[in-house]
């Protein structure tokens, strides 16, 4: 059974102080896997795909890598506005019925202080 | 850009009652939807996936009679809860794939609409 553990589960960060954020996963063959950010009361929105090993992705003070068995979100220099749940979800190749099949982890809610 | 609407944000009902939410994509066509729950501080769980002008196809463990999902168009798909309980009292979410953005549409991210926050008193 596909399996996405992210860690930690909570990040305290200062203005300006640089840090990563940790999903690791199990699945028989990896399609894709997906960074979401979701802010409280509100769905998850979309950041990065990555599809395989080596593959990275930026976008402002955000950066998404992928090895063989996990992947990381760095955080450059955050700002209290990157406060917010940063969701990891991978989708395996088993079958077309898994089309939407995300496998979801729990979370790393990011708390970034003045 | 890619945008799912759902309606409504919020909704408290008595125990008993049914509520429905809708879940639309506002500026592509969706033939298959996906209905997710998630409890404070846990993952996004899949409940359901809606199916245009078919049946939906329910996950193991979720009531099909509990959760009705209607799939009238293109762009609208629905999730009634029938006689809600207070264990239904959930944050549910839809979702849905921009077909057009990636040729390889079978593994194109996943865009939610903000979610409904359903309290049963």
């Amino acid at each position: 059974e596909d399996q996405v553990t992210q860690s930690p589960e909570a990040l305290r960060l200062q203005e300006g102080e640089s840090s990563s954020l940790n999903c690791s996963y199990t699945v028989s063959g990896l399609r894709g896997l997906f960074w979401y950010r979701q802010d409280p009361g509100k769905g998850p929105e979309f950041l990065f795909t990555l599809y395989s090993a080596g593959e990275e992705k930026e976008k402002e003070r955000l950066k998404a890598t992928l090895t063989k068995k996990e992947s990381f979100l760095h955080i450059t220099a955050p700002k209290p506005e990157d406060s917010a749940t940063y969701l990891c979800a991978v989708q395996s190749v088993e079958t077309t019925d898994s089309w939407g099949k995300f496998q979801f982890g729990a979370g790393t809610q990011v708390v970034v202080t003045p | 850009g890619a945008v799912v609407s759902q309606h409504p944000s919020r909704v408290i009902c008595k125990s008993g009652t049914s509520v429905k939410i809708e879940c639309r994509s506002l500026d592509f066509q969706a033939t298959t939807m996906f209905w997710y729950r998630q409890f404070p501080k846990q993952s996004l769980m899949l409940m359901a996936t809606s199916n245009e002008g078919s049946k939906a196809t329910y996950e193991q463990g979720v009531e099909k009679d509990k959760f009705l999902i209607n799939h009238a168009s293109l762009t609208l798909s629905t999730l009634t809860v029938t006689s809600a309980h207070p264990e239904d009292s959930s944050f549910y979410i839809c979702s849905a794939r921009d077909w057009r953005r990636n040729k390889f549409s079978y593994n194109s991210p996943l865009h939610f609409g903000n979610g409904t926050r359903l309290t049963v008193t």
